[in-house]
């Protein structure tokens, strides 16, 4: 069980495109759901978090109109990657909270998504 | 603010023997600290949590301790495999704001 799925696994695009990441939670509800950026050897860096039907909470530093997120369902949240430049290229990850669940119960991942501007 | 140390350098154990990982952190004591396994190119994949009045949980051959006032969990694999090679992240959880706190990781690599 708690099976979320990100797609796509990998984005090779060229400078100025705009690219859209899906992140869905298989088999439970996600109140909450959780975008990730990760470097090499580095930490998950969180960029915000999205609640089902809300706006999303952007981490300080992380620009809203860059990186654009929707949570429309219980199952689906969506970060767009806009006018992606080469220091957009990353690997991003989302995660999902169940629904009903505390705070402190672990999040589930997806399997991150590989962006990479040319 | 908050800050979490892990071994930055790869940990190399023979296989059969037990690893046993650190986490540090500075400042307050979470309320939670959860273990997760990352192996390359993909998501996080949730261990074990812990809480702050709890000594030590078990899970097959993982063992994790959370020491308060070392400000300090270990991580435990018994009879370890080369199938746990992988980097493995501790996350802390605040009680102020419920947001996790992520270290870099540490990679385990068990030779056969």
């Amino acid at each position: 069980g708690a099976v979320v799925s990100q797609h796509p696994s990998r984005v090779i695009c060229k400078s100025g495109t705009s690219v859209k990441i899906e992140c869905r939670s298989l088999d439970f509800q996600a109140t909450t759901m959780f975008w990730y950026r990760q470097f090499p050897k580095q930490s998950l860096m969180l960029m915000a978090t999205s609640n089902e039907g809300s706006k999303a909470t952007y981490e300080q530093g992380v620009e809203k109109d860059k990186f654009l997120i929707n949570h429309a369902s219980l199952t689906l949240s969506t970060l767009t990657v806009t006018s992606a430049h080469p220091e957009d290229s990353s690997f991003y990850i989302c995660s999902a909270r169940g629904q009903g669940t505390y705070s402190n119960q672990p999040q589930h991942f997806g399997d991150g998504t590989r962006l990479s501007i040319l | 603010s908050q800050k979490i140390e892990q071994n930055s350098e790869a940990l190399n154990i023979q296989e059969g023997k037990t690893a046993t990982l650190t986490c540090n952190y500075t400042n307050y004591s979470p309320a939670y600290l959860q273990w997760y396994r990352q192996d390359p190119g993909r998501g996080p994949v949730f261990l074990l949590l812990i809480r702050e009045n709890e000594k030590e949980k078990r899970k097959e051959r993982l063992k994790v301790t959370f020491d308060t006032t070392l400000k300090q969990s270990l991580f435990h694999i018994t009879a370890s495999q080369p199938a746990d090679s992988a980097t493995y992240l501790c996350a802390l959880l605040m009680d102020s704001n419920y947001q996790l706190i992520w270290g870099a990781g540490t990679k385990l690599i068990i030779k056969p």
